[in-house]
């Protein structure tokens, strides 16, 4: 059974701050892992990918590999209310980038204090 | 990305009958799936469309239940068949692009009574 763990939160951080989301996965097949933003009554937004170990950013978001570990995370820089939501991590399955089935996590419900 | 559409996007239905969901994308996708999201639990997914050929399921789906169609590159349907209030959930269209990049479709919202 492929699992995927994430802090179950809620995580509350105020305005400003670094969020930090956490995940470990347990299929040493994947080699691609996707973070999703979900709101409320929404479905989920791409956020972004990373298949390198080390460190990716884009923006506010930076996502952290580090596939010895099993580990993948999420920082949030200058938290802000509208970052409120549920973060789903997603390893892709297998042992290739193409097309694999992801595997979600049950989620981190983040909410930004202003 | 990819603009994907779903119909309907919010329907309530009579325990028994069955609904039809539409998928559509607005490029060539090399893969689309179907997911499920039930009230407070993440998503899983039922089965993966195959163009012109039968959908595979994952375990604990049925075609029976469930049959999907993907009769091209960017269109597909999911039926639930023979509902129950069971079935309430949120249905979601998957894809993924040719840039191995995997986006969600809004969604449709379904109710059983």
């Amino acid at each position: 059974q492929k699992e995927v763990e994430q802090n179950s939160g809620p995580l509350s951080v105020p305005e400003g701050a670094i969020a930090s989301l956490n995940c470990t996965y347990s299929d040493r097949g994947s080699q691609s892992f996707f973070w999703y933003r979900q709101y409320s009554g929404k479905s989920p937004e791409l956020i972004m990918f990373i298949y390198s170990n080390g460190d990716k950013e884009d923006g506010r978001f930076t996502a952290q590999l580090n596939k010895a570990s099993q580990y993948v995370s999420l920082l949030i820089r200058d938290s802000q209310p509208s970052d409120s939501a549920t973060y789903l991590c997603a390893p892709r399955e297998g042992f290739d980038n193409q097309g694999g089935k992801l595997i979600f996590g049950q989620g981190t419900e983040l909410s930004v204090k202003p | 990305s990819a603009v994907i559409s779903q119909k309907p996007s919010r329907d309530i239905c009579q325990r028994g009958t069955s609904l039809t969901i539409q998928c559509q994308v607005d490029s060539q996708v090399t893969m689309m799936f179907w997911y499920r999201q039930q009230p407070g639990q993440s998503l899983t997914l039922i089965a993966t469309a195959n163009q012109g050929s039968e959908a595979t399921y994952e375990s604990g789906f049925v075609i029976d239940k469930f049959p999907i169609s993907r009769p091209n590159l960017t269109f597909s349907t999911l039926t639930v068949s023979n509902m129950s209030p069971e079935d309430s959930s949120i249905y979601l269209c998957s894809v993924v692009t040719v840039t191995d990049t995997q986006y969600f479709g809004p969604g449709t919202r379904l109710t059983v009574l």
